[in-house]
């Protein structure tokens, strides 16, 4: 099977703007978990999808969003940047909610607020 | 919401020694407890991990230990070469609440 994967790998933007990243879960899985991740702050909890319901959200302001589409494929969009969004954006996928099984990674967003 | 501490942050060991990470949580429903382990440039993984129902756990160099009443649980990495390299983060869940909550995260330096 192929494994998480997460588009774009790299990306650069202004303060003020927006982004949308793409993660694709492994086939068959319905849970879609984005975790921000910075260097000393760990993996910090942004959102579970399942089903393409939300089903929790973690502590970030309201610019913070996301999708999931009936294949499974999610999308978390960011709106009016700021330099402290930079950060490495995870995405990880597993069969049933992320609270009962191993949880797969994609290789991650970088993204670059400047 | 749940609340998990790692310690200690960072940790140095001599190649062969072992080492020791320890966790805090503190919602009493959670009953899942994954460690990952994440090389330099990698996604994390999953290296072991333990349900409330066992107590100890044990993959060859590697064992996670979880006291329920006490609301910790510790991974043990024995002999530990450099590929053990890496940063660690312990996490915990309650199942009813679609939320995977991971510690800092420990960075483990084996010297040679």
């Amino acid at each position: 099977k192929a494994g998480v994967t997460q588009t774009p790998r790299y990306l650069i933007k202004t303060r003020g703007q927006q982004v949308t990243l793409s993660c694709s879960p492994i086939s068959g899985h319905r849970s879609v978990s984005w975790y921000q991740q910075t260097p000393g702050q760990g993996l910090q909890f942004l959102f579970e999808y399942f089903s393409e319901t939300q089903r929790n959200k973690g502590n970030f302001p309201g610019r913070f969003s996301g999708r999931q589409f009936s294949n499974s494929r999610s999308e978390m969009n960011v709106s009016t940047l700021e330099l402290g969004d930079s950060a490495l954006y995870l995405c990880a996928s597993s069969p049933f909610p992320s609270s009962y099984n191993e949880q797969f990674f994609g290789p991650g967003t970088r993204l670059t607020v400047l | 919401g749940e609340n998990v501490e790692q310690h200690p942050s960072t940790l140095s060991v001599q190649e062969g020694d072992s080492a020791v990470i320890k966790c805090t949580y503190s919602d009493s429903a959670s009953n899942y407890f994954p460690w990952y382990k994440q090389e330099l440039g990698k996604r994390p993984q999953l290296i072991i991990d333990i349900r409330s129902n066992v107590g100890e756990k044990k993959d060859q160099r590697i064992a996670v230990t979880l006291n329920k009443t006490a609301k910790h649980f510790s991974l043990h990495i024995t002999e530990t070469q450099p590929e053990d390299s890496a940063v660690y983060f312990c996490a915990a869940a309650d199942p009813n609440d679609y939320k995977l909550s991971f510690g800092a995260g420990t960075t483990v330096t084996v010297r040679a």
